[in-house]
């Protein structure tokens, strides 16, 4: 079965400074893989999302990811953080089980807290 | 743009009674994913429909815990008699298809159970 690590449960960092957070997965023939954003109190939100092709995925506010097979690893990066980004992050891998089905695995998150 | 239903938002209750949340999934979604998120970690699965069909329920304590989405639409999560350990956020996700990567959550629903 599928597991992943987030290596950091929280993330301080001030406004406008790069981030990174830290995801491994452990290996699998094939896997999809995807960062999930969570605001207090609200369900999650998609960020981006592996399933083939490119390594490097982008989102629309700025983050991106890249998948690196031999390090068994999809870290989460942004170059520049704004306020509006703090919130907690999750990482996700589909485990595929008989009959087709798939489910995700979810790491137990980072919580990212930007500082003015 | 289609989202995820979820009620009630939030729910508190005595131990040992029970309590029911529902779900109405994207319209045409086949695939109904309840998951139970505890405070500070992340989500794990409890259910899986496709359709009205129960395709994964491994994680679930069915000593007190119930499913059902008997049309294949919305879909209610029971427990009866809720404990102390069940208080977390209680979400649902659907997906378009089985196999369906991209999986929509709702809001969900806070549990407190005192």
């Amino acid at each position: 079965a599928q597991s992943v690590t987030q290596l950091d449960s929280q993330v301080p960092v001030f406004e406008e400074a790069p981030v990174e957070l830290r995801c491994n997965y452990s290996s699998s023939v094939s896997v999809y893989l995807f960062w999930y954003v969570q605001y207090p109190n609200q369900g999650l939100q998609l960020l981006l999302k592996y399933l083939s092709g490119s390594t490097l995925v982008e989102s629309i506010n700025g983050f991106e990811a890249e998948f690196n097979k031999s390090q068994t690893s999809f870290h989460l990066r942004k170059p520049s953080v704004h306020i509006s980004d703090t919130a907690e992050y999750f990482c996700a891998v589909s485990d595929l089980f008989s009959g087709g089905y798939n489910k995700l695995i979810f790491g137990a998150g980072t919580r990212l807290a930007v500082h003015p | 743009e289609a989202e995820v239903a979820q009620s009630p938002r939030y729910k508190i209750t005595e131990k040992s009674q029970a309590v029911a949340f529902w779900c109405d999934p994207i319209s045409g979604h086949a695939t109904l994913y309840w998951y139970r998120q505890i405070l500070g970690q992340g989500p794990e699965l409890l259910v899986q429909f496709q359709d009205e069909s129960v395709v994964d329920d491994s994680q679930l304590p069915k000593d007190r815990f119930s499913a059902e989405r008997l049309k294949g639409v919305d879909s209610t999560l029971k427990i009866q008699p809720a404990e102390l350990g069940d208080s977390a956020m209680y979400l649902c996700a659907s997906s378009e298809r089985r196999g369906g990567y991209e999986q929509y959550f709702g809001p969900g629903t806070r549990l407190t159970v005192t």
